[in-house]
């Protein structure tokens, strides 16, 4: 079974600095889709990034990038110049194939709460 | 906003009761996927309907069922409650099943049983 983990619960930045918040993930499967959605207190689960498992490149959203290491099955979210609004929870997700059972249901991890300092 | 909307926003009540928590999808999108987040548990995944048709399902507990209707909105049910039935409950809809399709969620319900 896949799973998700995130081993930082909790994490805390600098206005204006960088974070990188960390996440590993387990699956035998070699097409897949990664995902970092954000819940800030209003609770409401926001797509942040998404990387495919077939492209080398790593994806970028304005602030946000990821570090995606395949083979370690390791996918870390950069957050450069970190602004207040950052602060959240941070999920990390991993999407099953479409096929055999599973229908691209996601796998998330326990979350990192980011504190963003002023 | 998502344009994924979830009824009612909060619910409170006893235990042993019955609940039931509705999710209109985005206009085209035809899944459905029920999420629970629980401190316990973190978020995870309870079952998903694509075009009124169950497809998946994870760590759905018997008491709880679902399905979508011809207008695609779907409804959880939720038996017997429980306290540790206590949790956000969110659905996300996407257009297809696909990994490339990107998942909306819903604002959440918040269920309280007391």
């Amino acid at each position: 079974a896949q799973t998700v983990t995130q081993s930082q619960p909790e994490m805390s930045v600098q206005e204006a600095e960088t974070v990188t918040l960390s996440c590993t993930y387990d699956t035998s499967e070699s097409d897949y889709y990664l995902f970092w959605y954000k819940q800030p207190p209003s609770r409401q689960m926001i797509l942040v990034i998404r990387q495919e498992a077939y492209k080398q490149q790593n994806a970028t959203e304005n602030r946000f990038s990821v570090n995606f290491q395949k083979a370690a099955k390791s996918f870390s979210l950069k957050i450069s110049d970190s602004q207040l609004g950052d602060a959240a929870m941070y999920f990390c997700a991993y999407r099953t194939p479409y096929y055999g059972g599973s229908q691209g249901n996601l796998i998330f991890g326990k979350g990192t709460k980011l504190s963003v300092k002023p | 906003d998502s344009g994924v909307t979830q009824t009612p926003k909060h619910l409170i009540t006893a235990t042993g009761q019955r609940v039931t928590l509705r999710c209109s999808p985005r206009s085209g999108d035809l899944s459905v996927y029920w999420y629970q987040q629980s401190l316990d548990q973190g978020l995870q995944f309870l079952i998903q309907y694509y075009n009124g048709e169950e497809r998946a399902k994870g760590n759905i507990l018997e008491r709880f069922s679902a399905q979508q209707f011809p207008d695609l909105h779907s409804e959880l049910n939720l038996s017997s409650l429980e306290l540790g039935d206590s949790a956000l409950y969110f659905c996300a809809s996407s257009v297809g099943t696909g990994g490339i399709y990107e998942q909306f969620f819903g604002p959440g319900t918040r269920l309280t049983v007391l």
